[in-house]
C-alpha cells in the first residue's frame, strides 16, 4: 500500500518557481498521481494530475520519474495567492492515499 | 455550473448521538467519495460510490457509513459519536476513471462535545 510523504512547510517570494516532492514508496502500476491545493475553511482544488513523466498545464508542471517513486509539483513565479497547503494524492484500484500536506508561504 | 454542495455546513453533537451528511454533487458527476480531514491525521479517505453501489472503503469503522441515490447524491452518516469524530469532512465527486480528478466540496465541520 502506498504511503505518501511531504515536507510540512516550505517558504518562497514572490516571482520564484516553487518545487514540491511527495515521496510514494510502493506505488503500483496503475496508480495516479494528483496535486491539490487548499485553502482555509474550503475544499482542496484540483492542480494537475500525471501517470508518468511530466504533465503541464496552464498553473503548473507535474514531473514523475521513471520509478515513480515520487513526483514534483513546480509551480513557476508563484504569488502572494498562492499561499497554501498542497497535497498530493496517490489514487490505488481501490483506496485514495493523501499526503501529509505542505504549507506554502509566499513572501513580497 | 454549480459546484458540489454539502449541508450542512457546521454542525454540534453531543457524543453518543448520531449525524447524517449530505452532499450533491457536479451535475452528471457519478461517482462521489468522502473523506476526513483533522489536524493530528490528516485528509483520510472514508469511502467512495458509483452508481448507488459502494466501490472502496477506507480503514475506518462501522459506525461510518454511507449511501449514495439515483440522482448520484450521496449521505454519510457517523453513529454513536466520539469527540476524536470532530473534523471536517469533505465530499468530492467525478466521473469515473483517473483521467478527471476529484471536484471538492467545502466540507461539513462537525464538532462533537
Amino acid at each position: 500500500l502506498a504511503k505518501t510523504t511531504q515536507p510540512i512547510s516550505m517558504d518562497s517570494y514572490e516571482g520564484q518557481e516553487v518545487n514540491i516532492t511527495c515521496s510514494h514508496n510502493n506505488i503500483a502500476t496503475n496508480d495516479y498521481i494528483t496535486w491539490y491545493q487548499q485553502f482555509p475553511s474550503q475544499g482542496p482544488r484540483f492542480i494537475i494530475q500525471g501517470y508518468k513523466t511530466k504533465v503541464t498545464n496552464e498553473v503548473a508542471s507535474l514531473f514523475i520519474p521513471a520509478d515513480r517513486k515520487s513526483s514534483t509539483l513546480s509551480l513557476p513565479r508563484v504569488s502572494l495567492s498562492d499561499t497554501a497547503v498542497y497535497y498530493c494524492l496517490v489514487t490505488t484500484t481501490d483506496k485514495l492515499i493523501f499526503g501529509t500536506g505542505t504549507r506554502l508561504q509566499v513572501f513580497p | 455550473k454549480a459546484g458540489v454542495t454539502q449541508t450542512p455546513r457546521y454542525l454540534i453533537k453531543t457524543r453518543g448521538q448520531q449525524v447524517t451528511l449530505s452532499c450533491s454533487p457536479i451535475s452528471g458527476h457519478r461517482s462521489v467519495s468522502w473523506y476526513q480531514q483533522t489536524p493530528g491525521q490528516g485528509l483520510q479517505f472514508l469511502f467512495e460510490y458509483f452508481s448507488e453501489t459502494q466501490r472502496n472503503k477506507g480503514n475506518f469503522p462501522g459506525r461510518f457509513s454511507g449511501r449514495q441515490f439515483s440522482n448520484s447524491r450521496s449521505e454519510m452518516n457517523v453513529s454513536t459519536l466520539e469527540l476524536g469524530d470532530s473534523a471536517l469532512y469533505l465530499c468530492a465527486s467525478s466521473e469515473p476513471g483517473h483521467n478527471y480528478g476529484y471536484t471538492f466540496g467545502s466540507g461539513t465541520r462537525l464538532t462533537v462535545v
